[in-house]
């Protein structure tokens, strides 16, 4: 059973403006989460992460949304560049043992 | 350079042949894991290592095994693969919890 969800395959977005990714999770022991970006024939590389006890965390054009009553993240990248195309995952875990990953969510930029 | 290595990047095996992809950190990290990606699935974690000789079962351990006779090694062994687990494998590794994973650039296997 999947405990990290990403119900949007892809996502298309003008150059400029803001990119949002979702992530749902079912597991309420859940207490640290992250976002990933990853190119064709890389492995997948760290963006931001956040902990249970904040419900926002920003790294400059990356911000995470974290709202645990709804079990829900999010991802806004403002603005989006044509670079930031890629598939991004995001991740969740319970004290750091395991990882828990959703299906990926593929992103276009377009110029 | 900080970095996670794993070899090699692409391996075609035939069913039954035992083969083992190598992960190795330059990190020090305590923490080494192995994933699997396959279409619609996203990453699976087949098994996870808190430390040297410590090593847990993660989600589809099943045909797999691993060991961390050293920190900085965490071998991936198939003893006797079959064609479902060709898939993308990446290793990776992280100082502690909670901290991010650092991921290596992957093992593509393909088993016939």
């Amino acid at each position: 059973d999947q405990q990290v969800k990403q119900n949007s395959p892809s996502l298309s977005v003008q150059e400029g403006r803001i990119s949002i990714l979702n992530c749902d999770y079912t597991n309420s022991m859940f207490d640290y989460f992250l976002w990933y970006k990853k190119y064709p024939a890389e492995g997948p590389t760290f963006l931001i992460s956040i902990s249970s006890i904040k419900d926002k965390n920003e790294d400059g054009r990356f911000t995470v949304f974290l709202n645990k009553s709804a079990k829900h993240l999010s991802l806004h990248i403002v603005p989006s560049q044509p670079g930031d195309s890629a598939v991004y995952f995001c991740a969740a875990s319970a004290r750091g043992n395991q990882f828990y990953f959703g299906t990926g969510t593929s992103l276009t930029v377009i110029p | 350079e900080a970095q996670v290595t794993q070899n090699p990047r692409y391996l075609i095996t035939v069913t039954g042949k035992k083969l083992t992809v190598t992960c190795s950190q330059n990190m020090n990290h305590e923490y080494m894991s192995w994933y699997r990606q396959d279409p619609g699935l996203g990453l699976r974690q087949i098994y996870y290592s808190m430390n040297v000789e410590v090593t847990d079962k993660g989600d589809v351990p099943e045909g797999y095994k691993v060991s961390r006779k050293e920190k900085r090694n965490f071998p991936l062994i198939l003893e006797s693969p079959s064609p479902n687990q060709t898939s993308l494998y990446f290793c990776a590794s992280s100082p502690g919890q909670p901290s991010p994973l650092h991921f290596g650039n992957g093992t593509r296997l393909t088993v016939t």
